[in-house]
């Protein structure tokens, strides 16, 4: 079946810029998502990118998709300490479009 | 707009027991997907209604189960209860819901423990 692996952790300084990797296993997937999950809170979308595109941008996120790779990337420019949360990748593909979700990266921000 | 609602916000349940979760959506919005979270397993998709029908199922056994009324309220049953249920249970809403890839909008959980 389907799989998405993320690295459980990261620790980035205050300013710098963090980079989130995922990989997935599904070559149909049409969908990629990221989500960020504060504690003690719900999931909330950031960003997500079709299968057809290579880079998509907002404000200070950038991803990056190599599909020939099946790797996934979510760059955070100027990390803040409020970026502090775990982060999801996710991909879906055409049909019933349920979604497959890694395991979550932790992001500390520390001054 | 209000967002995705969700009560109880905590639970705390015996073994054997059964429990109802509770889910509103956005305002407009005909889908609603359940999702359960534990440590372990991580985020996995239970089921997704649309107009009241069951239109996705994951892979969980027939303990859970749940419906979803004409004003598009969901509600989440799990009856027998085990300790492995113990898990943060989300719900996600969508205007179109999971076929069209349209953007799901989660609530902040409930928090189920079983003892």
């Amino acid at each position: 079946g389907e799989d998405v692996e993320q690295s459980l952790f990261l620790s980035v300084r205050e300013g710098d810029s963090s980079v989130i990797n995922c990989t997935y296993t599904d070559s149909s997937s049409t969908y990629l998502y990221w989500y960020k999950q504060e504690p003690g809170a719900g999931l909330q979308l950031l960003t997500y990118i079709f299968s057809n595109m290579d880079m998509k941008q907002d404000q200070r996120l950038t991803v990056l998709l190599n599909k020939k790779d099946k790797h996934l990337s979510l760059r955070i420019a100027d990390t803040q300490t409020g970026d502090s949360a775990i982060y999801f990748c996710a991909e879906s593909t055409g049909g019933s479009y349920i979604p497959t979700f890694g395991r979550g990266t932790s992001l500390i921000v520390h001054p | 707009k209000a967002g995705v609602t969700q009560t109880p916000r905590y639970l705390i349940k015996t073994r054997g027991q059964q429990v109802t979760l509770s889910c509103s959506p956005i305002s407009g919005h005909r889908s609603v997907s359940w999702y359960q979270q534990t440590p372990g397993q991580g985020l996995q998709f239970l089921f997704e209604y649309f107009s009241e029908t069951q239109r996705n199922k994951g892979n969980f056994p027939g303990r859970f189960s749940g419906r979803q009324f004409s004003n598009s309220r969901s509600e989440m049953n799990v009856s027998t209860l085990e300790l492995g249920d113990s898990a943060l249970y989300l719900c996600a809403s969508s205007f179109a819901g999971q076929q069209t890839g349209d953007e799901q909008y989660f609530g902040p959980g409930t928090r189920l423990t079983v003892t």
